[in-house]
């Protein structure tokens, strides 16, 4: 069964530079859910898109924006990076006409030096 | 606020022996409940979750939770432990109803460590 694409696995950025990540979901899931794990944490929850739509948004720093394309794909762009955004970033998609299961994608670890 | 407490940091099993990882949540309305596992580097793999219906829930691996309301927790359970079950656990929780999105919210995660 196809799952959550994210890419790129890995990266390594230099402070001040910046960086995309995207999330390409299961086929047919409307909604992804952005994650940001640092080091020894838990996820915690960024920013949310339904039908390319901004849903909601959580503890996303303003050096950070996203958004959802119209193939259901999300890029997560971040600028000005700082050494605390060294972390694993998770995707999640949902379908929303189910019981809104999340399944999480591998996760893209960014590393800042 | 929703929010998920997982008062152990590690646990710690031997080898056949039941492991039991404990949650408790706080959520408006009806708890939608994850179990969530993560092995180094990787990422979250989906174990379980509770919506409706059986307080007992059945999940990949072996493992069960059982959800109790008067107690508001959801702890993991297996009846005999396997070294490869050691990982990281995450218990998380959404809220059911509600405008906007039902994001996820996760506890900090026990280590699980099944010692041979």
């Amino acid at each position: 069964a196809a799952g959550v694409i994210q890419s790129p696995r890995h990266l390594i950025k230099e402070k001040r530079e910046t960086a995309t990540l995207k999330c390409y979901p299961i086929p047919r899931h409307d909604t992804v859910y952005w994650y940001q794990q640092g080091p020894g944490q838990d996820p915690q929850f960024l920013i949310s898109f339904y039908e390319k739509m901004q849903s909601d948004k959580g503890s996303i720093p303003d050096r950070f924006s996203a958004q959802q394309f119209s193939d259901y794909h999300s890029e997560l762009n971040m600028s000005s990076l700082e050494l605390g955004d060294s972390a694993l970033y998770f995707c999640a998609s949902v379908v929303t006409s189910g019981n809104n299961e999340q399944f999480f994608g591998p996760g893209t670890r960014l590393t800042v030096l | 606020a929703q929010s998920v407490a997982q008062p152990e940091d590690q646990v710690n099993v031997a080898e056949g022996n039941p492991l039991t990882v404990k949650c408790t949540y706080s959520v408006s309305g009806n708890p939608y409940l994850f179990w969530y596992v993560q092995y180094p580097n990787r990422g979250l793999q989906f174990l379980l979750k509770y919506i409706t219906g059986d307080n007992l829930v059945k999940g990949s691996y072996g493992f069960e939770a059982e959800f109790n309301k008067s107690q508001t927790s959801f702890h993991l359970k297996k009846p005999s432990a396997l070294v490869s079950d050691s990982a990281l656990y995450f218990c998380a929780v959404r809220g059911s109803t509600g405008a906007g999105s039902y994001q996820l919210t996760f506890g900090k995660g026990t280590k699980l460590s099944v010692i041979p």
